[in-house]
C-alpha cells in the first residue's frame, strides 16, 4: 500500500480482555517496529521484526504483550488480560534501508483505552 | 545498548526565534541519528538524519542538526521559528554496523509565541 495502515484506530476495552492491534506495512519493507506513546511520553520500543530474522523483543514490557509478523507482510500486536496501565496509543513503522539506516514510516497509530 | 536524552520536555521561543532542541546519545559503536517531528494530530514523519557522512546534516522546513562525537549531541536548530513549527519532536539513535531497533528520546515538545 501507499502508506503504513494500522487498525484499529480506536478500541476501548475492558480490563482483563484481550486486544490485537494490526500493522500492514509498506509493500516491500523488510523491518516492522512496534512502538508505545503514552500520553504525555515519548516513544517506547516494544519490538522489531527485521525480514527473516528472530525478532527483538526486548521491549516487551511483560508477558501479556506478544507480536508476531508472517514473513514481510501484516504484522499483529496482541495484548493478554488487558490493565489500564496499557492504555496508550500503539505505532508501527516499516523500513526500507536507506545508506545502512532503517528510515521509518509510521502509521496513524491504534489508541488503546482500557477501562 | 544504546539511548537518547532530550534536554527539556517543553521549550518556548519566539517566532522568528532561534531554535534549539537538545539531544544526547549513547552507543557503544559509532551511531546513526534522527529527528522525527510529530505535528498536531498527525503521525511521525522525518525530519532529518545522520549515517556518517557530513556531520552537519539539513532537514526539511529549514531545519539542520550537527554531529558532535566529543559531545556526544546532536542537537536541532532552526534560525527563525515560525508559528507552523509548533510540534513535538523526537531523537532518536541506531547502531552502525548493526541491524537492530531504533531508540527514540522522549520528545521535546515546541512551542511558538506569537
Amino acid at each position: 500500500g501507499a502508506g503504513v495502515s494500522q487498525s484499529p484506530s480506536n478500541k476501548v476495552t475492558e480490563k482483563g480482555k484481550d486486544v490485537e492491534l494490526r500493522c500492514d506495512p509498506i509493500s516491500g519493507h523488510t523491518a516492522l517496529y512496534w512502538y508505545r506513546q503514552r500520553l504525555g511520553q515519548g516513544l517506547e520500543f516494544l519490538i522489531y521484526f527485521q525480514g527473516n530474522s528472530a525478532p527483538d523483543k526486548s521491549g516487551l514490557p511483560s508477558d501479556r504483550f506478544s507480536a508476531e509478523r508472517t514473513g514481510e507482510s501484516v504484522s499483529t500486536l496482541t495484548i493478554q488480560r488487558t490493565q489500564q496501565e496499557d492504555s496508550a496509543v500503539y505505532l508501527c513503522a516499516s523500513s526500507l534501508r536507506v545508506s545502512g539506516a532503517n528510515v521509518l514510516t509510521f502509521g496513524a497509530g491504534s489508541r488503546l483505552t482500557v477501562l | 545498548a544504546q539511548s537518547v536524552t532530550q534536554l527539556g520536555s517543553h521549550v518556548s521561543v519566539s517566532e522568528g526565534a532561534l531554535v534549539l532542541l537538545r539531544c544526547n546519545y549513547s552507543s557503544s559503536v559509532p551511531p546513526y541519528l534522527f529527528w522525527y517531528v510529530q505535528y498536531p494530530n498527525q503521525g511521525l514523519q522525518l525530519l532529518l538524519k545522520y549515517t556518517s557522512a557530513a556531520t552537519l546534516v539539513k532537514g526539511i522546513n529549514g531545519f539542520e542538526a550537527e554531529f558532535k562525537k566529543s559531545e556526544t549531541s546532536f542537537h536541532l536548530t532552526k534560525p527563525s521559528a515560525h508559528m507552523s513549527d509548533a510540534a513535538e519532536y523526537f531523537c532518536a539513535v541506531s547502531r552502525v554496523g548493526r541491524d537492530d531497533k531504533i531508540i527514540f528520546g522522549k520528545g521535546t515538545r515546541l512551542h511558538i509565541l506569537p
